[in-house]
């Protein structure tokens, strides 16, 4: 099956500045989304991004998908921002989706 | 707001008992999916179903089965629980849209003990 790594594993950053987190997958996909898991545990889905780019406030993300990897870029962090980013992916028709191992992300201020 | 409820937040049970967890969504979504997450792993999915009584394998089925009687309700079932199956347990739901998108809505998990 279709492997996805993440990197890096784990990240601390003091509040204001900024990160990238980075997602390599194996395999074409016709599906990739990025999601923030808080401290509680909840999953939030922050971007549905196959290809292109995409902004939402502080987050932006991009899938440059002929070269199988995709970005996300935290600017001006703050600790709520502190959890764990899962990058996921789909190949065909099939929703169901292939996690990474995530990055752990501690924001400090 | 739109919700994925699993029945229980904390669960202990002893080795070799029969559990079931429990997850309603609210979205008549027509797929479900059950994942358990484990330190260094991210999430692995363990069963889905696209519609009501169909179920299919994920990554990890061993020692798992799951029913799908009604559209809002999946559940998760331990035959006989071992400590290995000790861990987070997320349940999913998504819908799919004309231009391709999956969105997903997780439930906030169950952590599961077996001593």
């Amino acid at each position: 099956g279709i492997q996805v790594e993440q990197s890096p594993p784990d990240l601390i950053l003091q509040e204001g500045a900024n990160s990238t987190l980075r997602c390599n997958f194996s395999d074409s996909v016709n599906n990739l989304q990025w999601f923030h898991q808080n401290p509680w545990g909840q999953l939030i889905n922050l971007f549905y991004i196959p290809s292109g780019t995409k902004q939402n406030g502080r987050l932006s993300a991009t899938t440059v998908a002929t070269e199988r990897y995709s970005l996300l870029y935290i600017s001006s962090s703050q600790t709520t921002d502190s959890g764990v980013y899962f990058c996921a992916v789909s190949t065909g028709t099939a929703s169901k989706l292939t996690f990474g191992t995530g990055t752990r992300l501690q924001v400090t201020l | 707001d739109v919700k994925v409820t699993q029945s229980s937040r904390y669960l202990v049970k002893r080795t070799g008992e029969k559990v079931f967890l429990e997850c309603v969504q609210d979205m008549d979504h027509e797929n479900m999916f059950w994942y358990r997450q484990d330190p260094g792993l991210g999430l692995r999915l363990i069963y889905f179903s696209y519609d009501v009584k169909m179920k299919e394998k994920g990554d990890i089925p061993e020692g798992y089965s799951v029913s799908r009687e009604k559209k809002e309700r999946f559940s998760l079932i331990l035959e006989s629980a071992s400590t290995n199956q000790t861990s987070m347990y997320l349940c999913a739901s998504s819908f799919h849209t004309p231009t391709g998108h999956y969105g997903y809505t997780f439930g906030s998990g169950t952590r599961l003990t077996v001593v």
